[in-house]
C-alpha cells in the first residue's frame, strides 16, 4: 500500500497562475481532507470531503476548490495564486470507526508551494 | 468551539533526559485527543491516541499521554530521549459524531534533542 500520495511535491507559481494539486489514497477510505501548514500556525484545515460526492469548507478556504474525484482522488485547485498561499500542503485520509468517532487521519508526504 | 494550545513551541532536552511536551484542549463535548509526530519534510504520522477507556495512552516509540479532564490535559511523555525524535510534534482535538471528525491542530513543538 502507497497510503497517501500527493503530486506534485514541489512547486512554483507567479501570481495569478493556477494549478491543481493531486491526492490520492488507496486505503479505501470514505474521507479526505486538504490541510496547509504555516510555521507558527500548526495545520489549518481548508476542505474535507465526508464521502464520495460531497465537499465542505473547513476553516480557510478562501481562494481554493476542491474535486473528489472519486473514492480515492480528492483535488485541490488554486485558481488564481497569491503569494499568500505559499505554505506546504498536506493531504489526508481516514475511515469513520465503528462508533462514529475514532479516525485516524493517515498523511500524504505534502506539496511545498511558493507564490512569487 | 474546540480548540488546542500548546505551551512551548521549542523544547530542548539532552539524550537521556525526560521528554515533556505540554497540550490542554478546551472541548463543550468529551473529545476525542491526538498526538501526531511530523518528521523533516515529512507528513504526519499518529503518536497515540485517547478515544475512551483508560486514560493512559501508550503510543509508539516508547511515547505515552495521560488524559486528564480535570485539567483539560493531554501531555505527552517519554522517560529517555532518543536523538531520533527530534522533530515537530502535534496535539489535535476532534469531536465524535457528525459526518466527519474534523481535527482541530496545535500550534506544534519543534523538539530538539542534544547529545
Amino acid at each position: 500500500n502507497a497510503g497517501v500520495t500527493q503530486t506534485p511535491k514541489f512547486q512554483v507559481l507567479k501570481t495569478g497562475q493556477s494549478m491543481t494539486l493531486q491526492c490520492a489514497q488507496d486505503m479505501n477510505h470514505n474521507s479526505m481532507y486538504w490541510y496547509r501548514q504555516d510555521p507558527g500556525m500548526g495545520l489549518r484545515l481548508i476542505y474535507y470531503s465526508a464521502s464520495e460526492g460531497t465537499t465542505d469548507k473547513g476553516e480557510v478556504p478562501n481562494g481554493y476548490n476542491v474535486s473528489r474525484l472519486n473514492k480515492r482522488e480528492f483535488s485541490l485547485r488554486l485558481e488564481s495564486a497569491a503569494p499568500s498561499q505559499t505554505s506546504v500542503y498536506f493531504c489526508a485520509s481516514s475511515e469513520r470507526g465503528l462508533d462514529g468517532g475514532t479516525d485516524t487521519q493517515y498523511f500524504g508526504p505534502g506539496t511545498r508551494l511558493t507564490v512569487l | 468551539a474546540q480548540s488546542v494550545t500548546q505551551l512551548g513551541s521549542h523544547v530542548s532536552v539532552s539524550e537521556g533526559a525526560l521528554v515533556l511536551l505540554r497540550c490542554n484542549y478546551s472541548s463543550s463535548v468529551p473529545p476525542y485527543l491526538f498526538w501526531y509526530v511530523q518528521y523533516p519534510n515529512q507528513g504526519l504520522q499518529l503518536l497515540l491516541k485517547y478515544t475512551t477507556g483508560a486514560t493512559l495512552v501508550k503510543g509508539i516509540n516508547g511515547f505515552e499521554a495521560e488524559f486528564k479532564k480535570s485539567e483539560t490535559s493531554f501531555h505527552l511523555t517519554k522517560p529517555s530521549a532518543h536523538m531520533s525524535d527530534a522533530a515537530e510534534y502535534f496535539c489535535a482535538v476532534s469531536d465524535k459524531g457528525g459526518a466527519t471528525n474534523k481535527l482541530i491542530f496545535g500550534t506544534g513543538t519543534l523538539l530538539a534533542v542534544q547529545p
